[in-house]
């Protein structure tokens, strides 16, 4: 039973640009959230999908996007990429509230 | 908004000890507590998922208690082994949020 998944592993972007990360969820689970974890931090929250609505938004600015698509996978876009925006971006699968979250191995964004 | 600590920030203890983690929240609304565990650079692990209205969790050598009037979780680790090295984060989730807040965790070392 394949965990979550996401891609890619790893990339490096330019200031300025954008990016797309993806995450197919643990086979079973309908709800993917997105966090950003900075080096030596707590993963902090930057939104949730449930049925291709965003549910719940953390405090992360409108550069930071995303979609869930009808199989429950789901991208997260960035844009006007800020040198800040470096970090381990990981995404989150559950299902209904009960089973607690299932995490990916992340993907790692530098930009320079 | 839910502060979630964790102490140490880091542990560094011979191979064979028993050893505790120490989380605290401040919200006790919650409604449940999860522990993971983090390997440089990679994803999280799910170690033991605590609902509110539980006291404790086991499985293995660990054990993770929850005092939620008191705003506290500890993990017990017992003879502990090198390949517990990692760092070790606390999430709780409030009732009704659908987001989980961090700690920035413990980074354990264990020396053979």
């Amino acid at each position: 039973d394949a965990g979550v998944t996401q891609s890619p592993t790893h990339l490096i972007k330019t200031r300025g640009q954008q990016v797309t990360l993806r995450c197919s969820p643990k086979s079973g689970h309908d709800t993917v959230s997105w966090y950003q974890q900075a080096l030596g931090q707590g993963p902090q929250f930057i939104f949730q999908y449930y049925e291709e609505e965003e549910r719940q938004r953390g405090n992360f600015p409108d550069r930071f996007s995303g979609h869930q698509f009808p199989n429950y996978s789901s991208e997260l876009n960035v844009n006007a990429l800020l040198l800040g925006d470096s970090a381990l971006y990981l995404c989150a699968s559950s299902q209904g509230v009960v089973t607690g979250y299932t995490f990916g191995s992340g993907t790692r964004l530098t930009v320079v | 908004k839910q502060e979630v600590t964790q102490i140490p920030a880091a542990l560094s203890v011979p191979e064979g000890e028993n050893l505790v983690l120490n989380c605290s929240f401040t919200d006790s609304a919650i409604y449940n507590l999860q522990w993971f565990r983090q390997d440089p650079g990679k994803g999280l692990t799910s170690l033991l998922l605590i609902q509110s209205s539980q006291r404790e969790q086991t499985s293995g050598r660990l054990n993770a208690s929850l005092d939620k009037s008191s705003g506290r979780s500890t993990l017990y680790i017992a003879a502990s082994q090198p390949g517990d090295s990692a760092t070790y984060l606390c999430a709780v989730r409030l009732a009704g949020a659908n987001n989980l807040f961090f700690g920035t965790g413990t980074r354990l070392t264990v020396i053979p």
